[in-house]
């Protein structure tokens, strides 16, 4: 089993839809949880983190946290084609390591 | 101010040959990543830095790679006797501690004929 885990895609959406990104982890030990942007031939950047339960809102992203379920989203409301790249999920599992998933692509159509 | 800068951006050798890629972390960060990334795949962890000590090896492949940070900033990343299989992207991030955002340098992209 991958220590994180996602869906590699593609997602596709229509423009202004609803995107939804989900991550499981298997470390229940794991203390913070990162979305990175990657938009193709680039490097990753930083779109969201989150360290508890709940919702984290931030513009039209906003992050899932669910630590029983080992869990973890992104959703991005008002999906434009500028957001079409590859999420990756990082999760930090204390210690130096942070350990990314494979990414999902997503794809917004105009 | 400046971010992550990685130099060379590519770098095409040949298997057997031994290369080193730089990494230039922003000014202040004492926490320092290397990372691999092939096609499809997300970063693969490598080494990490706090100071100039390598707390965490553990993700180097194997003891043809190397990596040291002297004083504490630029660092550099070693391999010897290149495989072919060590062709991919190579990152580097920097943070202001082991649990912060990592900002990532624009990587090196190796390729091993």
């Amino acid at each position: 089993q991958k220590e994180v885990e996602q869906n590699s895609g593609p997602l596709s959406v229509p423009e202004g839809a609803i995107a939804s990104l989900n991550c499981t982890y298997s470390d229940r030990g794991s203390q913070s949880f990162f979305w990175y942007r990657q938009y193709s031939g680039k490097s990753p950047e930083l779109i969201m983190f989150i360290y508890s339960n709940g919702d984290k809102e931030d513009g039209r992203f906003t992050a899932q946290l669910n630590k029983a379920s080992q869990y973890v989203s992104l959703l991005i409301r008002d999906s434009q084609p500028s957001d079409s790249a590859t999420y990756l999920c990082a999760v930090y599992t204390g210690g130096f390591k942070t350990i990314f998933g494979a990414g999902t692509r997503l794809f917004v159509k105009a | 101010g400046a971010g992550v800068s990685q130099t060379p951006s590519n770098k095409v050798t040949e298997k057997g040959k031994y290369v080193e890629l730089r990494c230039d972390p922003i000014s202040g960060h004492t926490a320092l990543y290397w990372y691999r990334q092939s096609l499809g795949q997300g970063p693969e962890f490598l080494i990490y830095f706090q100071g100039t000590g390598a707390a965490d090896d553990s993700g180097l492949p194997n003891d043809r790679f190397f990596a040291v940070r002297p004083e504490g900033s630029v660092s550099t990343l070693k391999i010897q006797r290149t495989e072919r299989g060590d062709s991919a992207v190579y990152l580097c991030a920097s943070s202001l501690g082991q649990n912060n955002e990592q900002f990532f340098g624009p990587g090196t992209r190796l390729t091993v004929l």
